[in-house]
């Protein structure tokens, strides 16, 4: 595809279940990173990988959290026993590499909504 | 801990005026400070960057001006147009990688 692509574009779930958010990068691209936007706010890096490794996960909020890139294009990012407080945009970025000041382009989000 | 202070929340300009948001950071060791443009709906997107070795830099319509002493920068978009009216966020980095970190966001819309 022409850009970063996540799926779903929504997900209603409900507390206490466990959900998975996929990001397919930009062909190429070997840095993939993930944030969270909650409403009104910017968004928050949770994690970043380079290639399959994750190369900086200090932005995940606790160990409900988990994301995997195997064989270092697509991602996934899995909750598990969801929360309210989860309920946001998650964003998926991706440069051609994860040189610093390397453009990052972000796909259109998952709408998380936890009820 | 917010690192990026972005001001003001939201602003309102007439078509064809100039709008202005500013940005405020505390970490030194950040190098590397991009605007993004965010429609609803949509993931945001690259507006413009600037490193902090210039004090200026313009792209078409859209200026950041640097200043490294104050650790302040800001986005100017001269002629404004109702096509503009979007959300802003700066940002900056300067870590491993390229990790974001971004302010809260300006609402712009303007006004035809």
């Amino acid at each position: 595809g022409a850009g970063v692509s996540q799926t779903p574009s929504n997900k209603v779930t409900e507390k206490g279940k466990y959900v998975e958010l996929r990001c397919d990068p930009i062909s190429g691209h070997t840095a993939l990173y993930w944030y969270r936007q909650s409403l009104g706010q910017g968004p928050e890096f949770l994690i970043y990988f380079q290639g399959t490794g994750a190369a900086d996960d200090s932005g995940l909020p606790n160990d409900r959290f988990f994301a995997v890139r195997p064989e270092g294009s697509v991602s996934t990012l899995k909750i598990q026993r969801t929360e309210r407080g989860d309920s946001a945009v998650y964003l998926c970025a991706s440069s051609v590499q994860g040189a610093r000041r390397t453009e990052a382009f972000f796909g259109q989000g998952t709408r998380l909504t936890v009820v | 801990q917010q690192q990026v202070k972005q001001s003001p929340q939201s602003l309102i300009v007439q078509k064809g005026g100039i709008s202005i948001i500013n940005c405020a950071y505390e970490n030194t060791a950040f190098d590397y400070f991009p605007w993004y443009q965010q429609f609803p709906g949509k993931g945001p997107a690259l507006l413009i960057a600037i490193r902090p070795d210039v004090s200026e830099k313009k792209e078409g319509r859209f200026t950041i001006s640097f200043n490294k002493s104050a650790k302040q920068f800001s986005l100017h978009i001269m002629d404004s147009q109702p096509g503009d009216s979007a959300t802003y966020f700066c940002a900056a980095s300067g870590e491993y990688g390229n990790k974001l970190v971004f302010g809260a966001g300006t609402i712009l819309r303007v006004k035809s």
